[in-house]
């Protein structure tokens, strides 16, 4: 399974980072992306990392905001989210990307609200 | 950007009935890498299809997905009261990611 924490309350311009803590199989096997939903809306791709991180991608509305990066030895992936929006207000999922580009495991979420 | 446009919007139905939804995609799907998700209200999305039409583990054979290039179906035969839901469609084949902005099959 999927474990991530670390959203909450933070205002306009400030920063959060996510964990995404991963259990019952090697996050070093895996691809891994971030997604989010806005409260009522659809499901938005955000970033991609690669086995060893060395490779990345992001949507363009995060883009040089937003830095992915993981920690196999912890079995971990992290989300920094910097000069936060207000849009950028969603439910914030980790997911395991399978070769073909599906999203096979999803983690539980968590919330990022930003409000001044 | 690949953009997918899913259709309808809404699809309102009866239980045993069956559903199509379509997705389109704005440039060729490469490798055929499309999925559809189920997401029922406050559960996090599940994958259902992945590859257009291989049924992830455990998903019935009540779905199906088809298509290639640009445009793809999921279609849902004999529909359970647990497939009212929002279903979206994703692809990969083309960065970024992206996925459509979803179907609701509701109850009629």
């Amino acid at each position: 399974q999927l474990v991530v924490s670390g959203g909450g309350l933070v205002k306009p311009g400030g920063s959060l980072r996510l964990a995404c803590d991963a259990s019952g199989f090697r996050l070093s096997d895996s691809y891994m992306s971030w997604v989010r939903q806005a409260p009522g809306k659809g499901l938005e791709w955000l970033s991609y990392i690669s086995l060893s991180g060395s490779v990345s991608d992001y949507a363009a509305s995060v883009d040089g905001r937003f830095t992915v990066s993981r920690d196999n030895a912890r079995n971990s992936i992290y989300l920094q989210l910097s000069t936060l929006r207000v849009e950028d207000t969603a439910i914030y999922y980790c997911v395991r990307e399978m070769l073909n580009g599906a999203f096979d495991l999803w983690g539980h979420g968590t919330l990022v609200t930003v409000s001044s | 950007e690949n953009v997918l446009t899913q259709s309808p919007g809404t699809l309102s139905l009866s239980p045993g009935d069956s559903a199509t939804l379509f997705c389109r995609a704005n440039h060729t799907v490469s490798n055929n890498h499309l999925a559809w998700y189920q997401q029922r209200p406050g559960q996090t999305p599940k994958l259902l299809i992945y590859g257009a039409s291989t049924r992830a583990t455990g998903i019935p054979d009540r779905f199906g997905g088809s298509g290639s290039g640009k445009d793809f179906t999921l279609t849902i035969s004999r529909l359970e009261a647990e497939d009212f839901a929002v279903y979206y469609c994703q692809q990969s084949g083309y960065s970024p990611r992206t996925f459509g902005q979803g179907t609701k099959v509701d109850i009629k």
